[in-house]
Parts: C-alpha cells; structure tokens; sequence
C-alpha cells in the first residue's frame, strides 16, 4: 500500500504570496492532520479534517486555511506569506483517528519564504 | 492543555549498546495515547511505539521497548542492541482519547540520538 504523498516537496515563495500544499493519504484512510515544524517552535498542529470536515484546528492565524475532497486528498493554504511561515509542513493520515488509531505521516513539504 | 517534554535535547550511545531516552507529560484526562517517532535526516516521521494508557502493560516492539508510568507521568524509550540506522530525531507525543482533540498529536521537543560504531 502506498504512503502518504506530499507536493510539491521544495517550494520556494516570496513574502505577500500564496501557497497550496497537497498531501495525498494512504488509501482508505479519511483522516488528515497538518503540523507546522520549525527549529524555534518544533511541532505544532494546524487542523485536522475528516470526510470533509474540519473538527479541530490549531492555535494559527487565519492566513492558514485547509480543506479535504471526497477522495480523503487534503490542501492547505497560506496566504500573504511571513518569513516565519518558512517550514517543513508535515501531513498525516489515519483511518479514522479513534481509538488507538495511528497517524502515519508524509515526507513533508519544505516552505522557505524569501 | 497538555504539555510534553524531553529533557535530554541529545544523546549518544555505542552501537550494539542500550540506550533510554526520557519524556514526560503533563495532562489531566485519564484516558489518552501516548507515541515515539523517529524522524531520520530524510525527515519522514516513523511511528516507533504507541501506548495505550489504559494498558499496564509496556508496549515492546522489537529492540524497542517503553517504560509507561502512569501515576508518574513519565514515558521513557529504551533502544537495545543501537544499530547505525537508529540515529535519528525522536519525539514523544501525546493524544487525547476524549473530547474533540481529534488528529492532535502534542509533541515534546525532541531527542537528537547519536549511534556510534
């Protein structure tokens, strides 16, 4: 079974742009969650959508948006972009994130916002 | 909210050798999950171990094992017999089973581990 795919995996953008992450996840699995990791910060959560729907999100400005399809694929989005926004931008699935549920994450997707 | 932490920001150990790395955790729920990744230079996250807290019992996993106490709200990783692909960054993270902290996982600062040949 294949894992969880992350594009692009380098993505180099200036301040006051956008930018679209996609993360493909293991097939089957309907759970996705997004982390930010930065060397200050370390890991931190962004949000988490399930068949379509956002039910938790993380402690980020609104500049930091997501959505899922119905195919479980997931986007995230950042508008006007910082110089601290530059990041690796970790994706994860799951089945359905109950019980003991894992969560198996993507290669990442490194952001540097010149 | 619940908090995670790694003392030890590195550690080294010989190959062949065992090594403990620490974490411990703050919360107030009774009922949560608890993990160790290992992200490699390659910066993909591995899932190493998982615990669940209402288990006694120490999840192993082969030459991985976790020393889970509960009242004590410590959490260690034990790495036997090191082998040079073990050499990595580990974290420790945390998941609530209740609530709507759905696909939250809180992670501890983590571990730079050494192998030496």
């Amino acid at each position: 079974k294949a894992g969880v795919t992350q594009t692009p995996r380098y993505l180099i953008k200036t301040r006051g742009q956008q930018v679209t992450l996609s993360c493909s996840p293991i097939s089957g699995h309907r759970s996705v969650s997004w982390y930010q990791q930065t060397p200050g910060q370390g890991l931190q959560f962004l949000f988490e959508y399930f068949s379509e729907t956002q039910r938790n999100k993380g402690n980020f400005p609104g500049r930091f948006s997501g959505r899922q399809f119905s195919n479980s694929r997931s986007e995230m989005n950042v508008s006007t972009l910082e110089l601290g926004d530059s990041a690796l931008y970790l994706c994860a699935s799951s089945f359905v994130i109950a019980g003991a549920d894992t969560q198996y994450f993507g290669p990442g997707t490194r952001l540097t916002v010149l | 909210a619940q908090t995670v932490t790694q003392s030890q920001p590195e550690m080294s150990v010989q190959e062949a050798e065992t090594v403990t790395l620490s974490c411990t955790y703050d919360t107030s729920e009774s009922d949560y999950y608890l993990f160790w990744y290992k992200q490699p230079p390659s910066r993909q996250m591995i899932l190493v171990i998982r615990q669940e807290a209402y288990k006694q019992q120490n999840a192993t996993e082969n030459r991985f094992s976790v020393n889970f106490q509960k009242a004590a709200k410590s959490f260690s990783l034990k790495i036997s017999d090191s082998q040079l692909g073990d050499a990595a960054m580990y974290f420790c993270a945390y998941r609530s089973a209740t609530g709507t902290s759905y696909g939250k996982l809180t992670f501890g600062q983590g571990t730079i581990l050494t192998v030496h040949p």
